[in-house]
């Protein structure tokens, strides 16, 4: 079974539009990580969430991590073509699990046209 | 520049054929690790190390096979045991002293001859 929900599974949005990608788990996280990742390339990480309520921003993208720390949600304001890409949450702290041992979502794949 | 280096990018494995993938990091990070990237899958964990010559198996460790006999390196061996393995493999690193953020290499794409 997945341990960690995303939705949507793909996005396709205008350029300059704003857009919300969720992160969900059955179970508190201990650690919530955001990544990117182009086709055929490594991940590139964006954010790390830890504390209920907590909420990160770098640039035009936006981490929160809710109070009960389950869930998470990255969101991107006015979007651009160099947003595209897949996006995963990853997490450790699920099942028990040593930490450092992150468990991700599936991804999802967003495109970003002019 | 530190990071973490992976190669080849392109690999090609015959039948019945051992073939190894390298990681090597520069970050002095004490964890590594390895997943496989299949389409619509995400990541899995294949293996992992937290500190050199102690590793531990993911949840799909069968057919592969690692080491780790230095801090820097953390080597995956796919075996002719793996009866699927065309995927993306990723490495990782972190400081192992979590929680912590893992950083990865480029990537290797395995294909089968």
């Amino acid at each position: 079974s997945q341990e960690l929900e995303q939705s949507p599974q793909s996005l396709i949005v205008q350029e300059g539009k704003n857009l919300t990608i969720n992160c969900t788990s059955s179970k508190t996280l201990y650690g919530l990580y955001w990544y990117k990742q182009k086709y055929g390339e490594g991940l590139i990480f964006l954010m790390m969430l830890q504390k209920g309520g907590e909420e990160k921003s770098h640039e035009k993208i936006t981490a929160k991590l809710d109070e009960k720390k389950q869930q998470s949600s990255l969101h991107i304001t006015a979007s651009q073509p160099s947003h595209a890409g897949i996006y995963l949450c990853g997490a450790d702290g699920i099942r028990g699990s040593t930490l450092g041992r992150l468990y991700f979502g599936r991804g999802t794949q967003l495109t970003v046209w002019p | 520049d530190g990071g973490i280096t992976q190669s080849p990018k392109y690999l090609f494995r015959k039948e019945g054929q051992n073939v190894t993938l390298s990681c090597e990091q520069n970050l002095n990070h004490d964890a590594m690790y390895w997943y496989r990237q299949d389409p619509g899958q995400g990541l899995r964990l294949i293996y992992y190390s937290q500190i050199v010559n102690d590793f531990q198996k993911g949840d799909i460790a069968e057919g592969y096979s690692v080491s780790r006999e230095k801090k820097e390196s953390f080597p995956l061996t796919v075996t002719s045991a793996q009866k699927n393995p065309t995927a993306f493999y990723l490495c990782a690193s972190s400081l192992g002293q979590g929680p912590q953020p893992q950083h990865f290499g480029d990537g290797t794409r395995l294909s089968i001859l």
